[in-house]
């Protein structure tokens, strides 16, 4: 049982590339998460999905877009990068029924950088 | 809006001595109160209060919950140098799918 997983570790882009961040569970969660971190500040939502087929925006969709065709995958893709897009990147998964609905599961992260 | 405020902002102690971390919360239709510790990489869950007044604990972490006056409290008693970390509280927000995140507290234990 892996969790969480996400690839890649570590991402140097330049401006104007695209990139898709993976990201997989293997806990049969149905909600599943995109957070942003900026050093030194707290997690931001950029989209979340209920279930396959459903996704919506969080507080900072401006710039990603997502997919949720299986349970299991849920990719964030970057379509023109920009330097404000510099972040580490969480992936997170949460049941979404039962006492443990809200109890999220982080993947290790995605540190990207755009220069 | 959800909103969660976390306080101190950072706290530098020594190994050994006691710490409370606060979380305060507006939330509609509350649900529960998760607390979350991040190190160097992803938060790791720590625990969930639904209930006011009942204290949950793990080894040397407890944390108790008040609904009346909206805020939590993190104990972490006999500090050590790996509780250094940023301490996370999150709220579910009113459609339940979704966490709200305070900024966190950044603990840093001396030797």
């Amino acid at each position: 049982n892996a969790g969480v997983t996400q690839t890649p570790k570590f991402r140097i882009l330049k401006i104007g590339q695209s990139m898709t961040l993976q990201c997989t569970q293997d806990m049969n969660h149905n909600y599943m998460y995109w957070y942003r971190q900026d050093p030194g500040m707290g997690l931001k939502l950029i989209y979340y999905s209920v279930g396959a087929g459903i996704t919506d925006k969080g507080e900072v969709p401006n710039g990603y877009n997502v997919s949720r065709s299986t349970t299991e995958d849920f990719p964030l893709r970057l379509e023109l990068a920009a330097p404000s897009q510099t972040s580490v990147y969480f992936c997170a998964s949460s049941p979404g029924r039962g006492m443990n609905t809200y109890e999220q599961y982080f993947g290790p992260g995605t540190r990207l950088t755009v220069t | 809006e959800d909103k969660v405020v976390q306080s101190p902002l950072s706290l530098v102690v020594h190994e050994g001595d006691t710490v409370t971390l606060n979380c305060s919360y507006e939330v509609t239709n509350f649900r529960s109160l998760l607390w979350y510790k991040q190190e160097k990489k992803a938060p790791t869950f720590l625990f969930m209060l639904t209930s006011s007044g009942i204290e949950k604990k793990s080894g040397r972490l407890s944390s108790i919950l008040d609904k009346k006056e909206l805020f939590s409290i993190l104990n972490i008693t006999a500090t050590q140098t790996g509780d250094s970390a940023v301490y996370l509280c999150a709220v579910p927000n009113f459609g339940n799918e979704k966490l709200t995140f305070g900024t966190g507290t950044r603990l840093t234990i001396i030797p």
